[in-house]
């Protein structure tokens, strides 16, 4: 089945701890992205990666790390997080850039 | 950079009616695309529609359809006939062929009464 999966589906943290929430795709996309959902903002992206080893900055980068050592894998880091990072978070990627996204299941942080 | 803005925050919908999402966006690119995504209370995301910006022709996709006015910069979302499923937030979003970013919208939710 294809599909984006994210891991940990919820989690809580305390500030400073560090954390990282997997996403891996199996469809052989080229274009990865992560957003964050907040009330009343609608989805923000954070980082994209157009193909492997190539990331570039979103719409709100600060505070987070991305990496794309392999196709199918975009892990999303969180070095010290903060309690403004306190969000729902989506995986999501496409064929290409231009494409239609297929999105995770999404990973609800909170961050105390 | 690119912006969108959804102005209905919250819409309802007699079931069976057609009814509209107004979407409006901001670009100086003259290449982008338009997406709509449906997302229900159970949180996943659910690509419905696309519109190119050079597409002579308005999208449309089984219930969806896309009214894509480029000079006045709007793609509202139709939705014909709707079901009780339909119940759902709804997200415009906009990609520009020159920027590999993507922006949503703040979102519209729809509530289709019985």
């Amino acid at each position: 089945e294809a599909q984006v999966t994210q891991n940990p589906r919820y989690l809580i943290t305390v500030t400073g701890k560090k954390l990282t929430v997997t996403c891996s795709q199996n469809m052989n996309h080229e274009y990865m992205s992560w957003y964050r959902q907040d009330p009343g903002l609608g989805l923000r992206q954070i980082y994209y990666s157009m193909n492997v080893e190539v990331t570039d900055k979103g719409d709100v980068p600060e505070g987070y790390k991305v990496s794309r050592k392999e196709k199918r894998n975009f892990p999303l880091i969180l070095e010290s997080p903060s309690p403004n990072q306190t969000s729902l978070y989506f995986c999501a990627s496409s064929f290409q850039v231009h494409y239609e996204q297929y999105f995770g299941p999404g990973t609800r942080l909170t961050v105390t | 950079a690119q912006k969108i803005t959804q102005t209905q925050p919250g819409m309802f919908v007699q079931e069976k009616e057609a009814v509209t999402l107004d979407c409006t966006y901001d670009t100086s690119d003259p290449s982008y695309g338009l997406f709509w995504y449906k997302q229900p209370s159970s949180g996943e995301m659910i690509f419905l529609i696309y519109q190119g910006s050079y597409d002579q022709q308005n999208a449309t996709e089984g219930r969806y359809s896309l009214n894509f006015q480029k000079a006045r910069k709007s793609a509202n979302l139709v939705i014909s006939a709707s079901q009780l499923g339909d119940s759902a937030m709804y997200f415009c979003a906009i990609h520009s062929y020159n920027f590999n970013k993507f922006y949503f919208g703040s979102g519209t939710k729809l509530n289709v009464k019985p």
